[in-house]
């Protein structure tokens, strides 16, 4: 069982909300990534991070947030959702290098629709 | 940039054949590529791994082989079994963080 916990498991929301995903991990891994999912299946890294107050924008271009406080912490924010925000997003982390031979450990996914 | 794509959507196997499952990237520059395994309702699992330096990995059940000639990379599982049923993504990288490709649901038909 992965050690990497993402909350809420599903949620429903209005445009206009802002909304939290939370990602934790207990393995210490230093580096953290946010994936989107879209309904093809395809993965599109939007967030990563090297460390802590180490934030990085992904290949995906997405209007979310993130923060690196901690190191078992990664939340992802909206500030103001809309169904285009519809989707699956799925956190990662990993010990290994940013690049290069590495397993990351995913969490369950957040899946996030905005009516 | 590095993108990497499945032949595939969708496989159907009987249960007990043999599972091959394709994927091309085309970055030559890539030098990682794993493969995952994501069932309903969960997040991606790591199956194999296999560095540019190897052509051939083989783990529990399941065979990488990258040819990168022509930059082509597959997952063969030997005696697929209904537990197997998922969606399957390869990934790839170089000097950048994993990129995936669109996965392939794997039906087995017991």
């Amino acid at each position: 069982e992965a050690d990497i916990y993402q909350t809420p498991r599903y949620l429903v929301i209005g445009t206009g909300k802002k909304i939290t995903l939370e990602c934790s991990q207990t393995m210490g891994h230093d580096k953290m990534y946010w994936y989107q999912q879209d309904p093809g299946m395809e993965l599109h890294l939007i967030h990563y991070s090297y460390g802590v107050n180490s934030t990085e924008k992904g290949d995906l271009s997405s209007e979310s947030t993130v923060s690196r406080i901690r190191t078992e912490h990664f939340p992802l924010t909206l500030e103001s959702a809309r169904p285009s925000h519809t989707s699956q997003y799925l956190c990662a982390s990993t010990s290994g290098p940013l690049s290069g031979a590495n397993v990351l450990t995913f969490g369950a996914g957040s899946r996030l629709t905005v009516l | 940039g590095e993108s990497v794509g499945l032949h595939l959507p969708t496989l159907s196997v009987q249960e007990g054949d043999n599972s091959i499952i394709n994927c091309a990237y085309s970055n030559s520059a890539s030098d990682y590529f794993i493969w995952y395994k994501q069932e309903s309702g969960k997040g991606p699992q790591f199956i194999i791994d296999i560095r540019s330096n190897m052509d051939k990995r083989q783990g529990q059940r399941v065979t990488v082989l990258l040819n990168k000639t022509v930059k082509h990379l597959s997952l063969q599982i030997a005696a697929t079994q209904p537990g197997d049923s998922a969606v399957y993504f390869c990934a790839a990288s170089g000097n950048t963080p994993l990129v995936f490709g669109k996965g392939t649901r794997l039906s087995v038909i017991a």
